[in-house]
């Protein structure tokens, strides 16, 4: 059983380009969580998403970041007009579901963004 | 409210040491705790996990230690091994009735010695 696959592993991108994140969730699983983790900090909660739906993006930053996760193909977390700061790993996260049991979140290898 | 403060930012262990790492929250609404194991370049590994119902929980070499009423839980690994060398991240959510996302504590960087 695969676990949760993410690509690419490293992306590299100029000032002002776009990135382009994509997590493939468990198999059995439909809830998906991304978290940015910056150099030398903790994993910090940007957005919660199930099938075609955002359910808390409370996390996320309110310009140039957005979410999907299509009812087809992978979660994608989507940086537009990236800067500097941006650089960081991001990881994603999925659960077979929310409350007591199955909510297990298993994180992915994440992604790492570097902002030249 | 959301916060969770772990400690120590890092710390160094002789091989067959005991590793003991506390976390402190301050939501009551919080209901799941979960330990992650990262090492470096990786993504988060769940090492072990407990729920307010009971005060201890071992697996293995570690134990979780839960104190409801003070907010607090500790990780401790029996036995470390250089191998138990990694950066380690206790969390919270309040998975029931918040959407399960994890507020995670800043890491501890752990090494152990041979």
């Amino acid at each position: 059983n695969a676990g949760v696959m993410q690509n690419p592993r490293h992306l590299v991108r100029r000032r002002g380009q776009e990135a382009r994140l994509r997590c493939s969730p468990m198999k059995g699983h439909s809830h998906v969580y991304w978290y940015r983790q910056l150099p030398e900090e903790g994993l910090k909660f940007m957005v919660y998403l199930q099938k075609e739906n955002i359910i808390d993006e409370s996390g996320m930053p309110k310009e140039r970041f957005s979410a999907e996760f299509p009812k087809e193909g992978p979660s994608i977390l989507r940086i537009q007009q990236v800067v500097r700061g941006d650089s960081a790993a991001y990881f994603c996260a999925s659960s077979r579901k929310t409350g007591l049991a199955g909510s297990e979140q298993f994180f992915g290898p994440g992604t790492r963004l570097t902002v030249l | 409210q959301q916060q969770v403060k772990q400690s120590p930012q890092s710390l160094i262990v002789q091989k067959g040491g005991i590793s003991i790492i506390n976390c402190a929250y301050e939501n009551t609404a919080f209901d799941y705790f979960p330990w992650y194991q990262q090492f470096p370049g990786k993504g988060p590994a769940l090492l072990i996990a407990i729920r307010p119902d009971v005060s201890e929980k071992k697996e293995g070499r570690f134990t979780i230690s839960f104190n409801k009423s003070a907010k607090q839980f500790s990780l401790h690994i029996m036995d470390s091994q250089p191998g138990d060398s990694a950066t380690y991240f206790c969390a919270a959510s309040g998975a029931h009735n918040q959407g399960g996302k994890l507020i995670f504590g800043q890491g501890t960087e752990l090494s152990v010695k041979p």
